[in-house]
């Protein structure tokens, strides 16, 4: 079962724009992290965002939570060719054990 | 340095030959997981291990077997593949304290094809 659904399936901009994913999810959660991937390697933990934190920030990224919607959005300024890759969200549930469901992911594209 | 280690990389093999796909971590992480990727689908949890000798289903358990006797060795058995299990394959770990999990560090992955 997905828990994480991420919006946009895939986002082309300029560099320099800035780009904005989102996830939704449908159970309540301890937690919402961001991963990203470059193609076909390892995941790489982004950021962690818990359930009564409304908003962090981490560099050029910005994660919002609204635990009423059930929904999180990522946001990366100033895009880079480099932040090219696919972006996942992943969450854990507060109910049925330790289990952590991703989302099936967001592909960048940020064109020099 | 800090990290998880997947072997093989690569691994092509035929429906019925078990294999085993072993994983292991030098952080002293509680939690270890398996996931598969698959297009499209993202990463879905096979298995996960909160601690040694303590394992539990992900969301596509069937057709796996895993084990967890050393703390930093959580190795993935496929008794007998079937090409529906051709993948994406990541172990990951994570201090994962207490009831809530944590940031998860992530193997380079291994690809199997399943003839």
């Amino acid at each position: 079962s997905q828990q994480g659904e991420e919006d946009p399936q895939a986002l082309s901009i300029q560099e320099g724009e800035n780009a904005t994913m989102n996830c939704s999810y449908k159970t309540s959660i301890n937690n919402l992290q961001w991963y990203r991937q470059n193609s076909g390697r390892g995941l790489v933990h982004l950021i962690l965002i818990r359930s009564n934190e409304r908003e962090k920030h981490s560099g050029r990224l910005r994660v919002t939570l609204d635990t009423s919607k059930k929904s999180s959005s990522l946001l990366i300024t100033a895009s880079r060719a480099a932040d090219t890759a696919s972006y996942f969200c992943a969450t854990d549930a507060v109910t049925g054990g330790f289990k952590t469901i991703f989302g099936a992911g967001t592909r960048l594209f940020v064109k020099a | 340095e800090a990290q998880v280690t997947q072997n093989p990389r690569y691994l092509i093999t035929v429906t019925g030959k078990k294999l085993t796909v072993t994983c292991s971590q030098n952080m002293n992480h509680e939690y270890m997981s398996w996931y598969r990727q698959d297009p499209g689908l993202g990463l879905r949890q096979i298995y996960y291990s909160m601690n040694v000798e303590v394992t539990d289903k992900g969301d596509v358990p069937e057709g796996y077997k895993v084990s967890r006797k050393e703390k930093r060795n959580f190795p993935l058995i496929l008794e007998s593949p079937s090409p529906n299990q051709t993948s994406l394959y990541f172990c990951a770990s994570s201090p994962g304290v207490g009831w809530i999990t944590d940031t998860q560090y992530f193997g380079p992955g291994t690809r199997l094809t399943v003839l």
